[in-house]
């Protein structure tokens, strides 16, 4: 099947600093991308979606200052925590979408596990 | 607008029982694909199966079988002879209407699969 790939897994970062994921399809081109944040013990949230070669779209509520996404190949989107606070702490989860196959079927990374202290 | 609804929040059975997962959404889409996902406490999501809305027949996988009613909007899992290994939270997903590119979650069921 295909794989998604998510680096690092776990980050644990001071205050202030910026915090760059990255997500990688292995074994297939993803045109788009998307990335999930979740709480413990609940649902996942989308908080944008990475379109290869323009500007991601965020979902309402989500700073697009603070968390900066850049899509530049097919295979490769970045998450960037700028400015990290506490609050920011949370698992971060890509997803990558098999565009190719036309089957709308999202393949997720293993999640970054972000602690900010 | 889209839902989904899984009205278990959490359940635990002992090695060996049958489960059900119980998933209801809500579309104005006329066709559309239904999906559910794992979730292991490692964190990563597992994608398990993807329904096409014009298929209703049930679909097997070893101990997997899913349940697609599209009379009553419904698209349960059930898991035979259930195994500590089955432990995790599983999602229901539908993609977002008209362009499917994002997905719209249910809040998840966990599962507890006791020795």
């Amino acid at each position: 099947g295909a794989v998604v790939s998510q680096h690092p897994s776990r980050v644990i970062c001071k205050s202030g600093t910026s915090v760059k994921i990255e997500c990688r399809s292995l074994d297939f081109q993803a045109t788009t991308m998307f990335w999930y944040r979740q709480f413990p013990k609940k649902s996942l949230m989308l908080m944008a979606t990475s379109n290869e070669g323009s500007k991601a779209t965020y979902e309402q509520g989500v700073e697009k200052d603070k968390f900066l996404i850049n899509h530049a190949s097919l295979t490769l989107s970045t998450l960037t925590v700028t400015s990290a606070h506490p609050e920011d702490s949370s698992f971060y989860i890509c997803s990558a979408r098999d565009s190719i196959g036309y089957t709308d079927t999202q393949y997720f990374g293993p999640g970054t596990r972000l602690t900010v202290l | 607008a889209q839902k989904v609804t899984q009205a278990q929040t959490e359940i635990s059975v002992v090695e060996k029982e049958d489960v059900t997962l119980d998933c209801v959404y809500e579309t104005r889409d006329t066709t559309y694909y239904l999906f559910w996902y794992k979730q292991p406490p490692s964190g990563e999501l597992v994608f398990l199966i993807r329904r096409n809305s014009f298929d209703e027949q049930n679909e097997i996988s070893g101990r997997y079988s899913w349940n697609f009613q599209k009379s009553t909007s419904s698209f349960n899992f059930t898991i035979t002879a259930s195994q500590v290994v089955d432990s995790a939270v599983y999602f229901c997903a539908l993609p977002q209407e008209y362009d499917g590119q994002n997905f719209v979650f249910g809040p998840g069921t966990r599962l507890s699969v006791l020795p």
